[in-house]
């Protein structure tokens, strides 16, 4: 079955620290990768997106991703935490071969500490 | 959260109503989703529509009926066939070409807080 794993529930990191958010996926051929953040009781803000290409990818906020097709991994990273960057944050992969549909992640809560 | 807006942001149900959530976008996407957000679950997909006039069921459609008979317009009714409403509810949307692959992002409206009393 495809799926999307994020292995952690929740990450804690202090301001100014590196950050990394684990995100894992089994899918059949080459996916499509995303990353969305969520801020308490709102929708779902888009991050960065891997389709092809440079297996780094820079996006908003500072943000960037490492897709590794050996590993199935695609996480999250930041050099330098900001406060403001606490929210919960989901992975998503749409399989090549599915017309519309997206297969998100379960979350990960990221605590920034000052 | 884009051209997309959600109403209401909060939502009371009794027991054996139907009530709509409504999904509208101005950003002239032809493909619009409803999914539902659950603690610890992510995003599950209810249904989904590709284009105007047509719709189809996503992992969790039971319960819950569709229509898109606007481009702009995709409202969700969640009927009193669904057990176990209480949740939030997430539209989104997406350019998209119907019946084919595509890279195109997601967006999301604001949602809205469905609660059963």
């Amino acid at each position: 079955a495809q799926s999307v794993a994020q292995p952690e529930d929740q990450v804690n990191v202090a301001e100014g620290n590196p950050l990394t958010v684990k995100c894992t996926y089994s899918v059949s051929g080459n996916p499509y990768l995303f990353w969305y953040v969520q801020y308490p009781n709102r929708g779902l803000q888009f991050l960065l997106k891997y389709i092809t290409g440079d297996n780094l990818v820079k996006g908003s906020y500072g943000f960037e991703a490492e897709f590794n097709k050996s590993q199935t991994s695609f996480h999250l990273k930041k050099p330098s935490a900001l406060v403001s960057d606490s929210a919960l944050y989901f992975c998503a992969v749409r399989p090549y071969s599915s017309a519309s549909k997206i297969i998100f992640g379960s979350g990960t809560r990221l605590s920034i500490r000052p | 959260d884009g051209g997309i807006t959600q109403s209401p942001k909060y939502l009371f149900r009794k027991e054996g109503q139907n009530v709509t959530l409504s999904c509208e976008q101005n950003l002239n996407h032809d493909a619009m989703y409803w999914y539902r957000q659950d603690p610890g679950q992510g995003l599950r997909l209810i249904y989904y529509s590709q284009i105007v006039n047509d719709f189809q069921k996503g992992d969790i459609a039971e319960g819950y009926s569709v229509s898109r008979e606007k481009k702009e317009s995709f409202p969700l009714t969640v009927t009193s066939a669904q057990k176990n409403p209480t949740a939030f509810y997430l539209c989104a949307s997406s350019i998209e070409v119907a019946g084919r692959s595509s890279t195109d992002t997601q967006y999301f409206g604001p949602g809205t807080r469905l609660t059963v009393l």
